[in-house]
């Protein structure tokens, strides 16, 4: 397709147990960011990829949170051990390069039982 | 995490009116996005502005970089039933970190 596709479109799981979650950016977009977004508010910077590397990690929470983009392309986020406040909407954008428009995913809603 | 200030927090309007919303930071940005998110969905990119002063249509929509760096505006004119939703501003800043303001909710009655 020609837009950013995020997978799965729900997931719900148990407090405790590991998710991941995936992101296929726009064919030749360089940058991949991930936020998180709590209801009512804007969405929240995470992570951002420039190519296979973590350009920027700052806004991940904690240690439980990690993500790869290990060919430059798909990403994935992983959360260990979740609990009840990452229930969350998380949100994958990707653009050209990191000083171009952002183009967004329909995201992922996690919700932590 | 770091927001912009966004302004007013929500709006209800008649069919057919203008609308105006505003965003502002104490610190400045290289580029401003005006988005627009619907229920269940991702933002969707309205408009991009990329130097302070730039004023930029499309369609019944227009923003503004502000000469600062650290403002910008939207304008929506002849609102219709379909602009309803939520509108955030977001800036790039000289970390090429995107980051968002707090929401304008807009509600359009017939």
């Amino acid at each position: 397709g020609a837009g950013v596709s995020q997978t799965p479109s729900n997931k719900v799981t148990e407090k405790g147990k590991y998710v991941e979650l995936r992101c296929d950016p726009i064919s030749g977009h360089t940058a991949l960011y991930w936020y998180r977004q709590s209801l009512g508010q804007g969405p929240e910077f995470l992570i951002y990829f420039q190519g296979t590397g973590a350009a920027d990690d700052s806004g991940l929470p904690n240690d439980r949170f990690f993500a790869v983009r290990p060919e430059g392309s798909v990403s994935t986020l992983k959360i260990q051990r979740t609990e009840r406040g990452d229930s969350a909407v998380y949100l994958c954008a990707s653009s050209r390069d990191p000083r171009d428009s952002k183009f967004f995913g329909p995201g992922t809603r996690l919700t932590v039982l | 995490g770091q927001q912009l200030n966004q302004s007013p927090q929500s709006m209800f309007i008649q069919e057919g009116e203008d609308v105006s919303m505003n965003c502002t930071s104490s610190s400045i940005f290289n580029t401003w996005l005006w988005y627009k998110q619907d229920p269940g969905e991702g933002p969707v990119l309205l408009i991009a502005l990329y130097k302070a002063g730039e004023l930029t249509s499309n369609g019944r929509l227009t923003a503004q970089f502000g000469i600062t760096r650290k403002d910008s505006f939207l304008n929506i004119s002849a609102s219709i039933p379909s602009d309803v939703g939520i509108y955030f501003c977001a800036g790039i800043n000289n970390t090429d970190k995107l980051i968002f303001g707090t929401g304008t909710r807009l509600q359009v009655f017939p």
